[in-house]
């Protein structure tokens, strides 16, 4: 399957510093990439969605100017975190979609998050 | 109602058994359903990918489609330590966002 690069897997930050996110589509371009949340035990958690080369379409509830995400080439897509506090410590996970005839959704390996 | 309702679990096998994973959907516009494995604290791999109703096959899963009742489900035949995890189900339409279900852990007693 293809293959979606993740990085940092896991990082430590102090409170009200920012934290950037990199999700890498490394074998194939990707025009969609997808950003989720997970707590421990439940599921994915869709916090928005991220096109190419235009403004990311965010979920309901979600933050835009807290969780800032950058999608500037078809293989990278960036979400930064800013003004992190202990209630964003969570598990951050990005997608990418495939085109053609069978789009299929790959995910990175995700992101620990924990704010001091 | 959720757009789709995943079986809660927890499952415990013994190994060797068969694993039934299933799902039910409601929106009919669904078009493509997919099987995740998650392993904790890792992201979701995805194990099986179909769009027509019917049986699919990859090695020891068997991805199945019911579009008539909306259901889907997942077999696992003979079932190992290692497929111990959380599985998700995901059905996504035409226009690219999938709905997850919220997964059901699996548990393959050796």
């Amino acid at each position: 399957g293809a293959v979606v690069s993740q990085h940092p897997s896991r990082v430590i930050c102090k409170s009200g510093t920012s934290v950037k996110i990199e999700c890498r589509s490394l074998d194939f371009q990707a025009t969609t990439m997808f950003w989720y949340r997970q707590f421990p035990k439940q599921s994915l958690m869709l916090m928005a969605t991220s096109n190419e080369g235009s403004k990311a379409t965010y979920e309901q509830g979600v933050e835009k100017d807290k969780f800032l995400i950058n999608h500037a080439s078809l293989t990278l897509s960036t979400l930064t975190v800013t003004s992190a506090h202990p209630e964003d410590s969570s598990f951050y996970i990005c997608s990418a979609v495939t085109s053609g005839t069978a789009e299929k959704l790959f995910f990175g390996s995700g992101t620990q998050l924990s704010v001091l | 109602q959720k757009e789709v309702e995943q079986d809660p679990g927890p499952l415990s096998v013994p190994e060797g058994a068969i694993v039934s994973l299933n799902c039910t959907y409601s929106n009919s516009a669904f078009q493509y359903f997919m099987w995740y494995r998650q392993y904790s604290r890792k992201g979701p791999e995805l194990l099986m990918y179909t769009y027509s109703s019917g049986n699919k096959e990859d090695g020891r899963f068997t991805a199945q489609v019911d579009k008539s009742s909306k259901y889907i489900s997942l077999f696992i035949r003979d079932s190992q330590p290692s497929d111990s995890a959380t599985y998700l189900c995901a059905i996504r339409t035409n226009a690219g966002k999938s709905t997850f279900g919220d997964g059901t852990t699996l548990t393959v007693k050796p």
